[in-house]
C-alpha cells in the first residue's frame, strides 16, 4: 500500500524564521515528489516539484530529497504571515509515467506568527 | 487560460438525489481525475482516466461514476447521494509521463442532507 507521512501540524514559526516541513514515502519506486500549498477554503496550488536526490530552491522554498531515506522535506526561509497554509506533499509512485495520479499526504498545517 | 474548470462550485443534495458535477480542462492534458478531501483524510482517488475513452476506479469509487466524454471533459455522479458523500470534490488533470504533475480545479463543495 502506497502511503505519505506527514505531521499535521499545527506547526508553528515567527515571521522571517525558517519553516520546516517534512514528508516520507513507502513506494521506493517513486520517481516524482510534489509539495503544493492549500490556503482554507481553496484547491491545492503546486509550489515545488523535485525528481532527483539533493536540493531544489526556488526563490524563498527549498525542497530536499533523499530516495534511500524515503524522505522529502521543504524549507521556507524568511516566512511570512502569507505562508500560513496546510503543505500537502504528494508522490508518483510509478516510473514509467503514471496516470493514475498523485499519493497525497494529509498535510501539515503551517501557521507564520507575526 | 481557465485551466481546469469545474461546476457548480456549491451544491446541496438530499439523500438518494442524484447530480453530475462538470469538469473541462483547457491544457490538452491527457489524463483526468476526481478527488475528495474531508477533514483528517487528506485528498483521496475517487475515479481517474487515463486518456479519452478510459477510466478507472482509485482508492474510494463506492457511489461514484464517470464519463470521459472527450478529452477535455471528466464529469462525476452521484446516482443516490448519500450524507457520507458531503464533501469537497476537486477534478484535476495532467500531462503523463514521469513528472505528472497534477493541476486541480477550483472545487465543488457538496452537502447531503
Amino acid at each position: 500500500q502506497k502511503e505519505v507521512e506527514q505531521n499535521s501540524g499545527p506547526l508553528s514559526v515567527p515571521e522571517g524564521a525558517i519553516a520546516s516541513l517534512n514528508c516520507t514515502y513507502s513506494d521506493r519506486g517513486s520517481q516524482s515528489f510534489f509539495w503544493y500549498r492549500q490556503y482554507s477554503g481553496k484547491s491545492p496550488e503546486l509550489i515545488m516539484s523535485i525528481y532527483s536526490n539533493g536540493d531544489k530552491e526556488d526563490g524563498r522554498f527549498t525542497a530536499q530529497l533523499n530516495k534511500a531515506s524515503q524522505y522529502v522535506s521543504l524549507l521556507i526561509r524568511d516566512s511570512q504571515p502569507s505562508d500560513s497554509a496546510t503543505y500537502l506533499c504528494a508522490v508518483n509512485p510509478y516510473s514509467g509515467g503514471g496516470a493514475d495520479g498523485l499519493t497525497f499526504g494529509k498535510g501539515t498545517h503551517l501557521i507564520i506568527q507575526p | 487560460n481557465a485551466g481546469v474548470t469545474q461546476t457548480p462550485k456549491f451544491q446541496v443534495l438530499k439523500t438518494g438525489q442524484s447530480m453530475t458535477l462538470q469538469c473541462a480542462q483547457d491544457m490538452n492534458h491527457n489524463s483526468m481525475y476526481w478527488y475528495r478531501q474531508d477533514p483528517g483524510m487528506g485528498l483521496r482517488l475517487i475515479y481517474y482516466s487515463a486518456s479519452e475513452g478510459t477510466t478507472d476506479k482509485g482508492e474510494v469509487p463506492n457511489g461514484y461514476n464517470v464519463s470521459r466524454l472527450n478529452k477535455r471533459e471528466f464529469s462525476l455522479r452521484l446516482e443516490s447521494a448519500a450524507p457520507s458523500q458531503t464533501s469537497v470534490y476537486f477534478c484535476a488533470s495532467s500531462d503523463r509521463g514521469r513528472r505528472n504533475t497534477i493541476y486541480f480545479g477550483e472545487g465543488s463543495w457538496l452537502t447531503v442532507v
